[in-house]
Parts: structure tokens; C-alpha cells; sequence
């Protein structure tokens, strides 16, 4: 799997857009981009997946150049309730559908300020 | 959507005892789940693939004999830490992928251990 860089943690205040980038330079053709959002003593949860471009869905939007060596997290006006530790992990097998487990980094651990 | 359970959320034992912790999968069946650790302020470290008929895979470093896994069924995975010590302390986490093509795994809510 491809190894993954984050800034460790990020500060925000209420209402403000949020971009969290992640470098992968050693992706592989066949890898996606995942983003997992985890909160304290809580099991991760699936925000975002893509290959390339842009993704959005009700809760975040992914981007991803064209080279595909970064991609950037945005949460929209994050609320309080946003703080959490935000993974990035990139793989060919993240669906799980090959059983694969995943590899988590580090994270960004992102607070939210009121 | 799918949902993984564990049970109990939190435990406390004393050294030398020996704690089971149940993995779910609710609405659908796993033939693979995986197990995490995670120490405070750290990331999940996969600790071992829990293979519904066969033995369980381990990742360097995991003692087999300390931590047991069982596969049971397609929808029960369990985790035993045998001989617990206070180091053993930790949030272990389960995960299961989805047997359709869903982009995500699916983990359970964790628990809490704390050997004193």
C-alpha cells in the first residue's frame, strides 16, 4: 500500500471550510483514495473514497489532481461535532472485497474551535 | 446499512485473567474480519485476520497464543486476550468488509480494555 503523509493536526474555528491534504507520491495505477473520519472511542467511519478528480457526497468533497501524488479533504462549515481524527489510506483493494485489511497513517487530529 | 456490533463496549480485569471480546457482523455475513489495536493518541494497528474455517493470520509482532482468535461462524468473530497484563490495556476495534462492492469496511464500535 502506498504510504500516506498528513499534517498531524489541524485547528479550526465553527463555519469555516476545512481542507485536510494527504501526499501519496508512490500511488499505483490500480489505487483509489480513502478517507476514514474516526471520534474518540469510536470505531473509524467512511466519509469519501476516489480516483481522480473531484468527489462529493452529503458530507465532504474529495480532490485529486491529476497526478493523483495528493489529495484534499474539504469539509464544508465544520460544526464542533467535526472534531475527530481524519485518516487517509490509498490502496487497490479498499472496497475490501479481496479481504484486504486496511493500513491507517497516522491521521490529522482536526479540532474544531467554537 | 451494515453494521458491526462488539461486545462488551468496555471491560475491566485483573492480571492474569483472560477477557473474550465479540465481533458482529448484524445484516450480513463475513467470512473475513479483521482485528485492531489502538493505544491513546495513536492509530489502529491491524493485529490479526480472523478466517471464518481456517486459523487466523497474525501480524508480526502478535503473540497467536496470547491473543486468540476464533472465527466461529459468518457472522461471529471473537477475540480472547489470554493471561491479560496492564500493558495489554488498549481500544480494540473489529472490522468486516461488506460482501457486496461497497466502497468501505465496515468497523464495530470498539472496546475498551484495562487490565489493572
Amino acid at each position: 500500500l502506498a504510504k500516506t503523509t498528513q499534517p498531524i493536526s489541524m485547528d479550526s474555528y465553527e463555519g469555516q471550510e476545512v481542507n485536510i491534504t494527504c501526499s501519496h507520491n508512490n500511488i499505483a495505477t490500480n489505487d483509489y483514495i480513502t478517507w476514514y473520519q474516526q471520534f474518540p472511542s469510536q470505531g473509524p467511519r467512511f466519509i469519501i473514497q476516489g480516483y481522480k478528480t473531484k468527489v462529493t457526497n452529503e458530507v465532504a468533497s474529495l480532490f485529486i489532481p491529476a497526478d493523483r501524488k495528493s489529495s484534499t479533504l474539504s469539509l464544508p462549515r465544520v460544526s464542533l461535532s467535526d472534531t475527530a481524527v481524519y485518516y487517509c489510506l490509498v490502496g487497490d483493494d479498499l472496497q475490501g472485497s479481496g479481504n484486504t485489511p486496511l493500513v491507517f497513517g497516522k491521521g490529522t487530529r482536526l479540532s474544531v474551535i467554537a | 446499512g451494515a453494521v458491526v456490533s462488539q461486545h462488551p463496549s468496555w471491560v475491566i480485569c485483573k492480571s492474569g485473567t483472560s477477557v473474550k471480546i465479540e465481533c458482529r457482523s448484524l445484516d450480513f455475513q463475513a467470512t473475513t474480519m479483521f482485528w485492531y489495536r489502538q493505544f491513546p493518541k495513536q492509530s489502529l494497528m491491524l493485529m490479526a485476520t480472523s478466517n471464518e474455517g481456517s486459523k487466523a493470520t497474525y501480524e508480526q509482532g502478535v503473540e497467536k497464543d496470547k491473543f486468540l482468535i476464533n472465527h466461529a461462524s459468518l457472522t461471529l468473530s471473537t477475540l480472547t486476550v489470554t493471561s491479560a497484563h496492564p500493558e495489554d490495556s488498549s481500544f480494540y476495534i473489529c472490522s468486516a468488509p461488506p460482501p457486496t462492492s461497497v466502497n468501505e469496511q465496515y468497523f464495530g464500535p470498539g472496546t475498551r480494555l484495562t487490565v489493572t
